[in-house]
C-alpha cells in the first residue's frame, strides 16, 4: 500500500529550480518525510528529510504545507548530475523501515 | 556520512549455485540493511541485520534462500543460495546513523543464467 504518490517523470531545464512534488494525504503525526534520490547503476542517496517544519541543506530544500498531505522538494539550480529518481518515503522517525516506491524519474536537459 | 563498499560490484552466476556478497562500512553501525531491486524496478528490504542477533526478514524473504552474518559492527554477508534468474538483481546494503539517515552502498550486480 502506497503512502506517498509522485509523477512517473518530469524534465527540467538545466540552471533552472527543479520542483518535485509529493502527495501524502495519509501521513500520520510521528510520521517524517524522506527524499532519496538514485542516479542510474548507483545505491540511493539519502537527501533531506522534514516534519513539519521547512528544511533545507546543501543539497535541497523541502516545504511541506501545513496539513503536511504533500510536499515539495527543491532543487535551487538543476545540473545534468542531478538526472535521477528521486524517491519520497513517509517513515516513522525510530522505524529504520524505507519503503520506496516508484519515484519521479526526473531529467535534466541542457 | 557513512562510506560503504560492497563485494563484488557484480557476478554472473549459473543456477543452482550460491554467491556471497559482503558490505564493509567504515565506522560502527547498529543496524545494517539489504535490499534488493529487480530489473525496471524500485527497492524492496529483504531484511535487517543487527550485531549480535539473527537478522530480520521481511515477508516474502526467508533465511534459507538469502541467509545473513554480521559478525561485527562493520561488516555483513548476504548469500544468495540455490541461485535462479529470478535472482538477478541488484543488491543493495545500508545503514543507518544517529540521525536516523541511511546510506547505501554501491549494489552488487548479479545475473544469473
Amino acid at each position: 500500500d502506497a503512502k506517498t504518490t509522485q509523477p512517473p517523470s518530469m524534465d527540467c531545464a538545466e540552471g533552472r529550480a527543479a520542483n518535485l512534488p509529493c502527495n501524502h494525504s495519509t501521513i500520520s503525526g510521528n510520521e517524517y518525510v524522506y527524499w532519496y534520490r538514485q542516479i542510474h547503476s548507483q545505491g540511493p542517496q539519502y537527501i533531506i528529510h522534514g516534519l513539519k517544519n521547512n528544511e533545507t541543506n546543501e543539497m535541497a530544500s523541502l516545504i511541506i504545507t501545513e496539513d503536511r498531505k504533500s510536499s515539495t522538494l527543491i532543487l535551487p539550480h538543476a545540473t545534468l548530475r542531478d538526472t535521477a529518481v528521486y524517491y519520497c518515503i513517509v517513515r516513522v522517525f525510530n522505524d529504520y523501515k524505507l519503503s520506496f516506491g516508484a519515484g519521479t524519474t526526473v531529467t535534466v536537459r541542457a | 556520512s557513512a562510506v560503504i563498499s560492497q563485494k563484488p560490484s557484480r557476478d554472473i552466476c549459473q543456477r543452482g549455485t550460491s554467491l556471497t556478497i559482503q558490505c564493509q562500512v567504515d565506522s560502527q553501525v547498529t543496524m545494517m540493511f539489504w535490499y534488493r531491486q529487480q530489473p525496471g524496478q524500485s527497492l524492496t528490504l529483504i531484511a535487517t541485520a543487527n550485531q549480535g542477533s539473527e537478522a530480520t526478514y521481511e515477508s516474502g524473504f526467508v533465511i534459507d534462500k538469502f541467509p545473513i552474518s554480521r559478525p561485527n559492527l562493520t561488516f555483513s554477508t548476504l548469500t544468495v543460495s540455490n541461485m535462479s534468474p529470478e535472482d538477478s538483481s541488484i543488491y543493495l546494503c545500508s545503514v543507518e546513523d544517529l540521525k536516523y539517515e541511511q546510506y547505501f552502498g554501491p549494489g552488487t550486480r548479479l545475473t544469473v543464467t
